[in-house]
């Protein structure tokens, strides 16, 4: 089953605001890392956060990771439009596990 | 945009076609990997390869193979298409225990 669930499904944001989305996962990991993908296309990589890491930046990009909670957000600030798109975390297990477990989702549009 | 390619983009098949979805990476990586995608968006695992002349079955049950004769080239194939088997298909490759490469994806239709 899959071990990320994000939270929300969907979220609507007027340009300039900030989106915030949740991972929660369910084993200890090594890393997470989130990944955006417009419609119709591949999956791009965005950012990655290694387990004894608390907190990350990338741009517009703000990661955090609560192992304790086994939880993980990503947040865009002053969101355009151009941010719309589907937003994925995956969480790599301890111990060196080869394959990357994806969460269902969070579909983001950003308003003009 | 990671070097990373899948062929072909789009393709509607009738039912009891073969068909074979390419994917060809040019980083050198080891890891490859496919995904069928819903369309309500969740990725389910479906092959993945370690290297030459390793592949694995992923988390989820598929009718269908593959095969790693070459680092840079990792083909899943369809022998008998199904109805079932329309859905977006993801390849993608890893540089050890970093993230993944994503190429376009191949959109199939069976009719």
């Amino acid at each position: 089953s899959q071990q990320g669930e994000e939270d929300p499904q969907a979220l609507s944001i007027q340009e300039g605001e900030n989106a915030t989305m949740n991972c929660s996962y369910k084993t200890s990991i090594n890393n997470l890392q989130w990944y955006r993908q417009n419609s119709g296309r591949g999956l791009v990589h965005l950012i990655l956060i290694r387990s004894n890491e608390r907190e990350k930046h990338s741009g517009r990009l703000r990661v955090t990771l609560d192992t304790s909670k086994k939880s993980s957000s990503l947040l865009i600030t002053a969101s355009r439009a151009a941010d719309t798109a589907s937003y994925f975390c995956a969480t790599a297990a301890q111990g060196g596990s080869e394959k990357l477990v994806f969460g269902k989702g969070t579909k983001l549009t950003v308003n003009p | 945009e990671a070097d990373i390619y899948q062929t072909p983009r789009y393709l509607v098949i009738g039912t009891g076609k073969k068909i074979t979805l390419e994917c060809s990476q040019t980083m050198g990586h080891d890891k490859m990997y496919w995904y069928q995608q819903d369309p309500g968006m969740e990725l389910h695992l479906i092959h993945y390869s370690y290297g030459v002349n390793s592949t694995e079955k992923g988390d989820l049950s598929s009718e269908s193979t593959v095969s790693r004769i070459r680092t840079e080239h990792f083909p899943l194939t369809l022998e008998s298409a199904r109805p079932s088997h329309t859905s977006q298909y993801l390849c993608a490759s890893r540089p050890g225990a970093r993230e993944q490469y994503f190429g376009p994806g191949t959109r199939l239709t069976v009719t």
